[in-house]
């Protein structure tokens, strides 16, 4: 089983520059969520979905897109890249109870200069 | 979701067993408590999950009180490969995601 697959794993982009960053799951698991990591800090949530269809802002959502028309894919944009914005992106899902084990892909480490 | 307080770092030994508390004062009837390993440059990685009293999995326990305000994650005889980023969250079904503090990091020596 794959799991959840992000790409690109690195990314280096210039300020301005737009992008979108990949995640699938292959588990058919309903929920799915975008986190950035800054150096030392835990994870913090920018956007979620519930479902196909169905989005939602989470903590630190501002530069930041997403859409879910399918349940496998969950791509997050970002639409004029920011320096702030230089993080470690990941991307989870989990089936529909969330009091249970939700997965985590590898990550996407993105510099913006 | 209930905010989480762990203690930021802990230093333990190889075959030692390592006891990370996590607060939760304010912790709310339907959450679950949950905690995540996560290592340098990897994603986090489930470890265990409880709601009350005592559960075990083949890697920790969990220790959660009857008032719920703290829980406890046993690792028995840790190794130098359990040196990682330990997370204590709060988890329930009301759509909200999953919300991480800062973790504790714990360093195993030989």
């Amino acid at each position: 089983n794959a799991g959840v697959t992000q790409t690109p794993k690195f990314q280096v982009l210039k300020t301005g520059q737009s992008m979108t960053l990949q995640c699938a799951q292959d588990m058919n698991h309903e929920y799915m969520s975008w986190y950035r990591q800054d150096p030392g800090m835990g994870l913090r949530l920018i956007h979620y979905s519930v479902g196909a269809g169905i989005t939602d802002q989470g903590e630190v959502p501002n530069g930041y897109n997403v859409s879910r028309s399918t349940t496998e894919d969950f791509p997050l944009r970002l639409l004029s890249a920011a320096p702030s914005q230089t993080s470690v992106y990941f991307c989870a899902s989990s089936p529909r109870d969330l009091n249970t084990e939700a997965f985590f892909g590898q990550g996407t480490r993105l510099t913006v200069v | 979701l209930a905010k989480t307080t762990q203690p930021i770092s802990m230093d333990s030994y190889e075959g030692q067993e390592v006891n990370i508390t996590c607060s939760h004062n304010n912790i709310a009837t339907n959450d679950y408590i949950t905690w995540y390993q996560q290592f340098p440059s990897q994603g986090p990685r489930f470890i265990i999950q409880g709601y009350k009293t005592k559960v075990t999995n083949e890697v920790a326990s969990l220790f959660i009180p009857a008032d719920r305000k703290s829980s406890t994650l046993s690792l028995p005889r840790v190794s130098l490969s359990d040196t990682a980023v330990y997370y204590c969250l709060l988890s329930n079904n009301a759509g909200n995601m999953l919300t991480f503090g800062g973790g504790t990091r714990l360093m195993v020596k030989p």
